[in-house]
């Protein structure tokens, strides 16, 4: 059973536009939110993260929206520019100490075209 | 600053064999973390080390060790390769204290087993 879930596998985009990612999760104890991009051939680095106690956050061109009742995520990437163009990890953590037990969705592909 | 390194980046393995994955960190972070990716799949913990001396299993640990008896290194050991784990492995080190630190990742081992 996957706790966590991208269902779009890829998305394209057109540079300068805006890109919306998603993710949903079903475990209601997931408690911190976070996003990962990945180039090829590197392992992931991280982008943005967001509470549950909040319901937005924003970080340059990105910003992370968090629905709790809906047990939805979204990040929101604007404008879109070609160095985006990676694979997108949602990752979701449980409990407030220790090691961060991460559970990642499948990632969304996501191209930008010029 | 390094950061996370991996050694090897490939390696084939006949099923039966045996192998050791490296990872080292010098972030001089407590918390290490092995993941592993398969295709169309997200990441998955398989152990996690909360400090020097200390394992614990994370959500796929079958067929798989780990060792850390420094606290810069976390290894990962196969004692006899499957065909399933065929895959790519990633590690992570991340700080302890504080609320939800991020994951450090390494740039990743692909792993076949014949």
């Amino acid at each position: 059973d996957q706790q966590v879930k991208q269902n779009s596998p890829s998305l394209s985009v057109q540079e300068g536009r805006i890109s919306i990612l998603n993710c949903d999760y079903t475990n209601s104890m997931f408690d911190y939110f976070l996003w990962y991009k990945k180039y090829p051939a590197e392992g992931p680095t991280f982008l943005i993260s967001i509470s549950s106690i909040k319901d937005k956050n924003e970080d340059g061109r990105f910003t992370v929206f968090l629905n709790k009742s809906a047990k939805h995520l979204s990040l929101h990437i604007v404008p879109s520019q070609p160095g985006d163009s990676a694979v997108y990890f949602c990752a979701a953590s449980a409990g407030v100490q220790g090691a961060q037990k991460l559970v990642f969705g499948q990632g969304t592909r996501l191209t930008i075209n010029p | 600053n390094a950061g996370v390194t991996q050694t090897p980046k490939f390696r084939v393995l006949k099923t039966g064999q045996s192998m050791t994955l490296l990872c080292a960190q010098d972030m001089n972070h407590e918390y290490m973390y092995w993941y592993r990716q398969d295709p169309g799949m997200g990441l998955r913990l398989i152990h996690y080390s909360v400090g020097e001396g200390t394992t614990a299993k994370g959500e796929v640990p079958d067929g798989y060790n780990v060792s850390r008896l420094k606290k810069q290194n976390f290894l990962l050991g196969l004692e006899s390769a499957a065909p399933s784990q065929t895959s790519v492995y990633f590690c992570a080190s991340g700080k302890s204290g504080g609320v939800y630190n991020e994951q450090f990742f390494g740039p990743g081992t692909r792993l076949t087993v014949l």
